[in-house]
């Protein structure tokens, strides 16, 4: 079946620009996940959703940064007002198990957008 | 705070030989660790797990090694083919939510 598919594999944007990330996740998934990875470091967490409802978003940088997943299904990353900094590869993972929920938890990566902010 | 370490960056072995990767963490409420392999511009891709009940984990040629009392986490691959060169992440959770990851090791598989 399909995996996790992100949109759009690549972005550049001008600092100062609100940009949207789209995931759509393995269907019948319940969990969805977004990471930040820096080159060479491995994926850093950002904030995580069971169905529609954020159970965590501990790991989003600061509040230019959010997620909505308003029917558990699809997810959209917003970073408003962009900044240098913001440049890395974003990547969204679901797992079929509830986080929290009993059983093997394995996430399953996409493919990730890359985001320049020149 | 680095709660997952890899310490090795890079690793190259020969074909057919035994490849160990290795992950240090240093908390002790994970209770879920995973490896991923990550071939360039892909995701990285689910390889094997173990639950912190269990000691060692088997599926075909990988295995995974759990060491609690020194919170140490092994990968080995045997025999080794090149089509596993690629980056190696472990990555822990606890509660099965958020997964933290190690830095990434490159390994390399010589002909």
């Amino acid at each position: 079946g399909a995996g996790v598919s992100q949109s759009p594999r690549y972005k550049v944007t001008k600092r100062g620009q609100d940009v949207a990330l789209r995931c759509d996740p393995i269907s019948g998934h319940v969990s969805l996940y977004w990471y930040r990875q820096a080159l060479g470091q491995g994926p850093e967490f950002l904030t995580y959703f069971n169905y529609e409802a954020q159970q965590d978003k501990s790991g989003l940088p600061n509040d230019r940064f959010s997620a909505e997943r308003p029917e558990g299904s699809i997810s959209t990353l917003t970073i408003q007002r962009t900044e240098q900094r913001d440049s890395a590869m974003y990547r969204c993972a679901s797992s079929l198990i509830p986080s929290g929920g009993a059983g093997s938890y394995e996430q399953y990566f996409g493919p990730g957008t890359r985001l320049t902010v020149t | 705070d680095q709660q997952v370490k890899q310490n090795s960056p890079s690793l190259s072995v020969q074909e057919g030989r035994i490849s160990i990767l290795n992950c240090d963490y240093t908390n002790s409420m994970f209770d879920y660790f995973l490896w991923y392999k990550k071939y360039p511009a892909e995701g990285p891709t689910f390889l094997i797990s173990i639950s912190s009940i269990k000691d060692k984990n088997e599926d075909g040629r990988f295995t995974v090694f759990l060491n609690k009392s020194a919170k140490h986490l092994s990968l080995h691959i045997v025999p080794s083919q090149p089509g596993d060169s690629a980056v190696y992440f472990c990555a822990a959770s606890q509660g099965a939510q958020k997964l933290v990851f190690g830095q990434g090791t490159r390994l390399t598989i010589n002909p």
